[in-house]
């Protein structure tokens, strides 16, 4: 099956400091890539979807000044947390669908998570 | 109200027990249904995946849809402890756009 892998899988940072998330489809090309934000408990919330070389689309409530995403390849899709407080600790997890558009939730490949800590 | 709500649990049952996970849900819209295993820390995997109303069978797994209650179940049956995991339901409609629930804590006990 499709892999899909994320780098670090954890970090942990001084408050202010700004942490990149690496997302790379290791065997096909993601068209389309998503970021989730999961708390403890919690189920995963979509944050944004970004397609390759374009601008990421982000979810209401999500502040893109604060969560840049960059798509600049087929197989890769960073997330940079800018001046990153306690409060943005949380798992990170990104998904890739070699679709343009996804027919259904099956085509999308999730990556393992990336547990990001704020001190 | 949420578009997707799952009880979380936690549910603790023994070894070879019958699981039964549920979620329901509000938008009419959703067409597809998938249940995701998730190990701690870790992303979540893809168990099933249904698009119809009516049950789907996968070795010990069985998935069931009914659209008209908006209601969707996983079964797992003869459970082990290596089932012990959170499993989220999700679903979406044709755009795509995936709403999980919060996932429910499963733990078999040998």
């Amino acid at each position: 099956g499709a892999v899909v892998s994320q780098h670090p899988s954890w970090v942990i940072c001084k408050s202010g400091t700004s942490v990149k998330i690496e997302c790379r489809s290791l065997d096909f090309q993601a068209t389309t890539m998503f970021w989730y934000r999961q708390f403890p408990k919690q189920s995963l919330m979509l944050m944004a979807t970004s397609n390759e070389g374009s601008k990421a689309t982000y979810e209401q409530g999500v502040e893109k000044d604060k969560f840049l995403i960059n798509h600049a390849s087929l197989t890769l899709s960073t997330l940079t947390v800018t001046s990153a407080h306690p409060e943005d600790s949380s798992f990170y997890i990104c998904s890739a669908t070699f679709l343009a558009g996804l027919a259904g939730g099956d085509e999308q490949y999730f990556g393992p998570g990336t547990r990001l800590t704020v001190t | 109200q949420k578009e997707v709500e799952q009880d979380p649990g936690p549910l603790s049952v023994p070894e070879g027990a019958i699981v039964s996970l549920n979620c329901t849900y509000s938008n009419s819209a959703f067409q597809y249904f998938m249940w995701y295993r998730q190990y701690s820390r870790k992303g979540p995997e893809l168990l099933m995946y249904t698009y119809s109303s009516g049950n789907k069978e996968d070795g010990r797994f069985t998935a069931q849809v009914d659209k008209s209650s908006k209601y969707i179940s996983l079964f797992i049956r003869d459970s082990q402890p290596s089932d012990s995991a959170t499993y989220l339901c999700a679903m979406c409609s044709t755009l795509g756009r995936l709403y999980f629930g919060r996932g429910t804590q499963l733990t078999v006990w040998p």
